[in-house]
């Protein structure tokens, strides 16, 4: 089966850091996607891995480890504007991808 | 670059009516055209996958006679959900890939469609 765990919800403060948790299982496996999606609008491309390990892309940081199928979005310095949904998603090869529900972050002055 | 484009971004129809979707990727040559729906705080549901001048591969449960896809060029897709029902008000979202990136999907802004 298909199966993308993510938290439904997390709240954080303004400057501090955040990590929004992954767990796959899906058939077929590539790389692992995470998506920023604001309410009302397309998601927008963050990162992908395929390879274990750490990716680091500025304020945000992604990691994944293909043994336990686990990634995890790192965010830095969170500002307002941070406040969004973050898709976790699984590409499972053959331009297949299936998004997890998503995690709504809140970010709080 | 990688700019993708829907249109309508909002429709309301009437119970019974058609509506079309259009899906244009603006400056690169789509070779595949995926098509989402999202219900509120969910997930993004794959509705089907389009390549460029052959029949839509459909997701199991998604009612190929219902939700139309035609692949047309290398830069438009179009999704056309005939007979709607309220049932079909949702978000409908596109992603083309072809562009620089092998794996990225570039997605369109979404289109809510609400079904009266």
């Amino acid at each position: 089966g298909q199966n993308i765990d993510q938290p439904t919800e997390m709240t954080a403060t303004e400057g501090a850091i955040v990590q929004i948790n992954c767990t796959y299982q899906t058939s077929g496996f590539n790389g692992l996607f995470w998506y920023q999606q604001h309410a009302g609008e397309a998601p927008t491309f963050l990162s992908y891995n395929v390879l274990d390990g750490l990716e680091e892309k500025g304020r945000f940081s992604s990691f994944l480890s293909r043994s336990k199928g686990y990634s995890y979005l790192l965010l830095k310095e969170l500002q307002m504007k941070d406040s969004a949904s973050y898709l976790c998603a699984s590409d499972t090869g053959g331009f297949k991808t299936i998004f997890g529900a998503g995690t709504r972050l809140f970010v709080k002055a | 670059g990688a700019v993708v484009s829907q249109h309508p971004s909002r429709v309301i129809c009437k119970s019974g009516t058609s509506v079309k979707i259009e899906c244009r990727s603006l400056d690169f040559q789509a070779t595949t055209m995926f098509w989402y729906r999202q219900f509120p705080k969910q997930s993004l549901m794959l509705m089907a996958t389009s390549n460029e001048g052959s029949k839509a591969t459909y997701e199991q449960g998604v009612e190929k006679d219902k939700f139309l896809i035609n692949h047309a060029s290398l830069t438009l897709s179009t999704l056309t959900v005939t007979s709607a029902h309220p049932e079909d008000s949702s978000f409908y979202i596109c992603s083309a890939r072809g562009g620089a990136s092998v794996y990225e999907q570039y997605f369109g802004p979404g289109t809510r469609l609400t079904v009266t």
